[in-house]
C-alpha cells in the first residue's frame, strides 16, 4: 500500500500570511498514463470534506485561486497565499494512482494564530 | 450541482448489520465510479470501497473484505454499503463520494458499533 506522510500535523498561521503543507508518497505517484493522481481535500469543522486539487495542481470549480498545488514523484505541496479565517480547517491529500487500496494522508490541522 | 444524501446509519451491536444508502442527483450517476469513506470519530479519512460504473467491478480496503458489499442501482441513481458482522472499530461517519477521486461528498451517516 501506498502510505501519505503529510507535514506538519499542526500549522497555526496568522490572517493574511501564506501557508505550505507537504505530502510524501512512499512511491512514485506516476501512473502509466503519465498523469499523478494526487489530490488535496479541505474538512471544515463540523463539515463534509471538499475537494480542492485534483491531479496535483488543478483546481476545482469555485475554489479560490489562493489554493494551490504543486509537485511531483513522491513530493507534493498545497500553497495558501494568503490565509483566511475560512481556511481554518483539516487539510488532507490523497493518491488514487496505485489503488486497491485508495489512501490518504493523517490530515494537517490549519489554525488561526 | 452534485448532491449525495447518505442515509442507514445508527446504533447496532457487534456481529450485526446495517445497510447504508445513498442518493445521489445533479449528475448523470451512471457516468461515474462511486466510492464511500469513512471517518472515525476524531480520526482521519479512510476510503472503504468503490464500484465501477455498471457495477461490474468492486474493490475494498482490506479491513471490511469478506464483511461489507457495495453496490448500485443505476435507474435509482442510489448507491448502497451492506455492512455485516460489524465490529466496533467499523464505528464512523460514513460518506458517499462521486467517482474515484471523491469530486464530490455527502454529508456523512453515522454508524456507531456498540453494546
Amino acid at each position: 500500500d501506498v502510505v501519505m506522510t503529510q507535514s506538519p500535523l499542526s500549522l497555526p498561521v496568522t490572517l493574511g500570511q501564506p501557508a505550505s503543507i507537504s505530502c510524501r508518497s512512499s512511491q512514485s505517484l506516476v501512473h502509466s498514463d503519465g498523469n499523478s493522481y494526487l489530490n488535496w481535500f479541505q474538512q471544515r469543522p463540523g463539515q463534509s470534506p471538499r475537494r480542492l486539487i485534483y491531479n496535483v495542481y488543478n483546481r476545482d470549480s469555485g475554489v479560490p485561486d489562493r489554493f494551490s498545488g504543486s509537485g511531483s514523484g513522491t513530493d507534493f505541496t498545497l500553497k495558501i497565499s494568503r490565509v483566511e479565517a475560512e481556511d481554518v480547517g483539516v487539510y488532507y491529500c490523497m493518491q488514487g494512482t496505485h489503488w486497491p487500496p485508495i489512501t490518504f494522508g493523517q490530515g494537517t490541522r490549519l489554525e488561526i494564530k | 450541482e452534485v448532491q449525495l444524501v447518505e442515509s442507514g446509519g445508527g446504533l447496532v451491536q457487534p456481529g450485526g448489520s446495517l445497510r447504508l444508502s445513498c442518493a445521489a442527483s445533479g449528475f448523470t450517476f451512471s457516468s461515474y465510479w462511486m466510492s464511500w469513506v469513512r471517518q472515525a470519530p476524531g480520526k482521519g479519512l479512510e476510503w472503504v470501497a468503490n464500484i465501477k460504473q455498471d457495477g461490474s467491478e468492486k474493490y475494498y480496503v482490506d479491513s471490511v473484505k469478506g464483511r461489507f458489499t457495495i453496490s448500485r442501482d443505476n435507474a435509482k441513481n442510489s448507491l448502497y454499503l451492506q455492512m455485516n458482522s460489524l465490529r466496533a472499530e467499523d464505528t464512523a461517519v460514513y460518506y458517499c463520494a462521486r467517482e474515484r477521486a471523491a469530486s464530490g461528498w455527502g454529508q456523512g451517516t453515522l454508524v456507531t458499533v456498540s453494546s
